[in-house]
């Protein structure tokens, strides 16, 4: 299993540019996550989805958008880019079941993004 | 919402010493994870620990939910053992809430 993987691992943007961020888990975990890392920070929760067709925000979901079509991917959209978007995107994916808290999230390696 | 509170925010050891990392919390928990950061920025998740004790090795974690507090233990430091350890949380209340909180973290260094 490769686990989770993101691309891209870097990018530079401009203000006002657009891209996804893509995320691909194969390991057919239900719920996955999409974080933001901050320098000296903890990360914080943007969107994340309980399984394909399913999203909902996080604690910092404003300027992005998710949309979740199948069991593995779990793109995320930056609509117009904005320097306070600078960050590390980290995506994870968790073997959640209903009812059952046996969870541990497993993070893809990040893209870290700068917007100039 | 729920606050996690890490300490101490910084710590430099030298290889081999032991050290005790804390995670306090302000509200009751369905979800404790400790997460291991490594300078390369890779997040490795060492326990998931709502409560009672753990092992894997060098490192266990002891949550104790009643007091709202966890604890990593690391012995026989190892440089590779550096990095930002990272606690989180999840308070799950009503319907799905399935959101993990983390604390600002505690960066290791090891020194050899």
């Amino acid at each position: 299993n490769a686990g989770v993987t993101q691309t891209p691992k870097f990018r530079i943007l401009k203000i006002g540019q657009s891209m996804t961020l893509q995320c691909a888990q194969d390991m057919n975990h239900n719920y996955m996550y999409w974080y933001r890392q901050d320098p000296g920070m903890g990360l914080k929760l943007i969107y994340y989805s309980v399984g394909a067709g399913i999203t909902d925000k996080g604690e910092v979901p404003n300027g992005y958008n998710v949309s979740r079509s199948t069991t593995e991917d779990f793109p995320l959209r930056l609509e117009l880019a904005a320097p306070s978007q600078t960050s590390v995107y980290f995506c994870a994916s968790s073997p959640r079941v209903a009812g059952i808290s046996t969870d541990t999230q497993y993070f893809g390696p990040g893209t870290r993004l700068t917007v100039l | 919402g729920i606050q996690v509170e890490q300490s101490p925010p910084d710590l430099i050891l030298q290889e081999g010493a032991n050290s005790t990392l804390r995670c306090n919390f302000s509200d009751s928990v369905n979800n404790l994870q400790w997460f291991h950061q490594n300078p390369w920025g890779q997040l490795i998740n060492l326990f998931y620990i709502p409560s009672g004790t753990k092992q894997n090795g060098r490192l266990s974690a002891t949550t104790v939910a009643t007091e709202r507090y966890s604890l990593l233990y690391i012995s026989s430091s190892q440089t590779t053992d550096s990095g930002v350890y990272f606690c989180a949380v999840e308070r799950r209340s009503g319907g799905s809430n399935y959101k993990l909180t983390f604390g600002k973290g505690t960066l290791l260094t090891v020194n050899p």
